[in-house]
């Protein structure tokens, strides 16, 4: 298996853009995470989905953020409007369900917003 | 809410000796607690899973402790090897798959 796969590895944007984050999850996981990772905070979540609904978006910083699971291999982390705040490295994870399950990481797509 | 703190945000160690990581919690005691290993500019890597009835887990040259009492868990590596240098992650399951991670201990063994 190819792992989780993110795009882009690297975003550069001006305040003001809309920044969209792409992850495909291992296939057969069940469980969707969105992480920010900063050197102030650590590893925030943002969100996760179990089966493509999302189940606890209580990490979403504000109304800027949202994000959608269409479908089993595809999720999108938004930011729109975006601002210099939100400049981090965001990781998108995977799991299976049934148990304590490991989550496995992308390589994480960091975003800088100027 | 719960709680994470991983003393030593930096932890220097010479080749060969046994590194000990510390990971301390509040609040409740998670069902299991996982450590994880990351590398600069990639995404977090599994190392081990320990669970809440059990005291030690090893792996290799890796031993995890897990105190509930103490509300502590103890990461060690031995014979520590140059290659080992990363951020150690420590995370706490909140049940239904999520976990609240530490902010990690950066750790280099020096050759």
């Amino acid at each position: 298996d190819a792992g989780v796969i993110q795009s882009p590895r690297h975003e550069v944007t001006e305040m003001g853009q809309e920044v969209t984050l792409r992850c495909k999850p291992i296939s057969g996981h069940d469980y969707l995470f969105w992480y920010r990772q900063t050197m102030m905070r650590g590893l925030e979540l943002l969100i996760y989905f179990n089966n493509n609904v999302p189940i606890d978006d209580s990490g979403m910083p504000e109304d800027r953020f949202s994000a959608k699971m269409p479908n089993a291999s595809f999720s999108t982390l938004k930011i729109q409007p975006s601002e210099p705040r939100d400049s981090a490295v965001y990781f998108c994870a995977s799991s299976n369900a049934g148990g304590p399950e490991t989550q496995y990481f992308g390589p994480g797509t960091r975003l800088l917003v100027l | 809410s719960q709680k994470i703190e991983q003393n030593s945000e930096a932890l220097n160690i010479q080749e060969g000796k046994t590194a000990t990581l510390t990971c301390n919690y509040t609040n409740y005691s998670p069902a299991y607690l996982q450590w994880y290993r990351q590398d600069p500019g990639r995404g977090p890597v599994f190392l081990l899973l320990i669970r809440e009835n059990e005291k030690e887990k090893r792996k290799e040259r890796l031993k995890v402790t897990f105190d509930t009492t103490l509300k502590q868990s103890l990461f060690h590596i031995t014979a520590s090897q140059p290659a080992d240098s990363a951020t150690y992650l420590c995370a706490l399951e909140t049940g239904a798959n999520n976990l609240f991670f530490g902010t990690g201990t950066r750790l280099t063994v020096i050759p």
